[in-house]
């Protein structure tokens, strides 16, 4: 079935550094999504991308719908301490009507 | 104000027992999901359903029931049958199927 790569696992920065992640997948994508997960809670959408190409800016937050439809990047800027948590990559499953998740990665910010 | 809202928070049972979780949406949303996560690991579906009186099965659907009665209820019952049912676990909705799913708070069930 269609599965989700994520990179890195984990990340660990020093508050004020850029971060990047990414989501890669052998299949191709209509959507991707972008979730943040918080300790003890339920995961937040952050950004909704539909077309291959698409630039979508949420605050300090950006994300990237690749070219071949097979891979997505989630950019951070300037990290502060509230942006720990895990983020998840998301795509709709082609031909059943649910969602594929990725594994997450976990970021951790020393200040 | 509208949104999905999961009780209890936490929540205790002994060996052996069944347990029913609850989600509830006001979002007018027809397709609900429910989500387990163990420590450190990701989301695993356990069962969805696109419409009321309809659900289907997830990855990891041994040991749980579930019912969808009316279109804001979609409540998981962990049966005695699950083996190891200590995990956090999580509801969602979205519009309709297949689309970006918004979730609740989570609850966070031990099995002593």
């Amino acid at each position: 079935g269609q599965q989700l790569n994520q990179s890195p696992q984990s990340m660990f920065i020093q508050e004020g550094e850029d971060v990047s992640m990414n989501c890669t997948s052998s299949s191709i994508f209509n959507t991707w999504l972008w979730y943040k997960q918080e300790p003890g809670e339920g995961p937040v959408l952050l950004i909704a991308l539909y077309k291959a190409g698409e630039l979508t800016s949420n605050g300090r937050l950006t994300a990237q719908f690749g070219i071949t439809r097979k891979d997505s990047f989630l950019n951070i800027s300037a990290s502060i301490p509230s942006d720990v948590g895990i983020y998840f990559c998301a795509g709709p499953v082609q031909g059943a009507q649910k969602l594929v998740f990725g594994q997450g990665t976990r970021l951790t910010i020393n200040p | 104000d509208g949104g999905i809202t999961q009780s209890p928070k936490y929540l205790f049972r002994k060996e052996g027992q069944n347990v029913t979780l609850s989600c509830e949406q006001n979002l007018n949303h027809d397709a609900m999901y429910w989500y387990r996560q163990d420590p450190g690991q990701g989301l695993r579906l356990i069962y969805y359903s696109q419409i009321v009186n309809d659900f289907q099965k997830g990855d990891i659907a041994e040991g749980y029931s579930v019912s969808r009665e009316k279109k804001e209820s979609f409540p998981l019952t962990v049966t005695s049958a699950q083996k190891n049912p200590t995990a956090f676990y999580l509801c969602a909705s979205s519009i309709t199927p297949g689309n970006e799913q918004f979730f609740g708070p989570g609850t966070r069930l031990t099995v002593l």
